[in-house]
């Protein structure tokens, strides 16, 4: 069964203050890997898509980076318009289209 | 005009009714999903949909059935609901192709009372 624990759950930081969200995941066989970024009481909105070890995807302030176990996503230097919950879904081979979600990682960035 | 959109957008029940949640989209895209999300936590898949023939269960699909009217429509029913089902309900679809994103809809916040 495919299994994907996002940490840590809440995040506070300072305007500017650069950090890591992680998400561990296991998986049989790795299809892809998705960030989701999600605003409170929205649907997700789609962020990256990372496919093998090594690869890295950016975007503004975000870099998402892949493991054979983890994935990252690099926050350089936060504005509060980056304050959101970001999710972690993985897709395995055998269930084409099918994503498994993490719980997801609060982000609040203080002025 | 928003490619995924969900109706009603609130919705408040009571015990025992059937409620119906639509989904329509205008992505042409042939898979769509049906997840709930409780707070704090991430989404759990209830149904999923390849194409108009293909319906699927998802991990939390006891107590829910859906119906795929077309490649656009995909609507999700609770035969009889019940206080647990109080949660936040979204639609997805996504395109065919390796590891591709999935694109959600705005949500239904529904209450069983």
């Amino acid at each position: 069964e495919d299994q994907v624990t996002q940490s840590p759950e809440a995040l506070r930081l300072q305007e500017g203050e650069s950090s890591s969200l992680n998400c561990s995941y296991t998986v049989s066989g790795l299809r892809g890997l998705f960030w989701y970024r999600q605003d409170p009481g929205k649907g997700p909105e789609f962020l990256f898509t990372l496919y093998s070890a090594g690869e890295e995807k950016e975007k503004e302030r975000l870099k998402a980076t892949l493991t054979k176990k983890e994935s990252f996503l690099h926050i350089t230097a936060p504005k509060p318009e980056d304050s959101a919950t970001y999710l972690c879904a993985v897709q395995e081979n055998t269930n084409a289209g099918k994503s498994t979600f993490g719980d997801g990682t609060t982000l609040t960035v203080k002025p | 005009d928003a490619d995924v959109t969900q109706t009603p957008r609130n919705r408040i029940t009571k015990t025992g009714k059937r409620i119906m949640l639509e989904c329509s989209q205008t992505k042409g895209h042939d898979r769509m999903y049906w997840y709930r999300q409780d707070p704090g936590l991430g989404l759990q898949l209830i149904y999923y949909s390849f194409d108009v023939k293909d319906i699927n269960k998802g991990e939390i699909s006891d107590g829910y059935s859906v119906s795929r009217q077309a490649q656009a429509k995909f609507s999700l029913s609770l035969e009889s609901a019940i206080p647990n089902q109080t949660a936040l309900y979204f639609c997805a679809t996504s395109d065919l192709g390796v590891g591709q994103g999935q694109f959600f809809g705005p949500g239904t916040r529904l209450t069983v009372l």
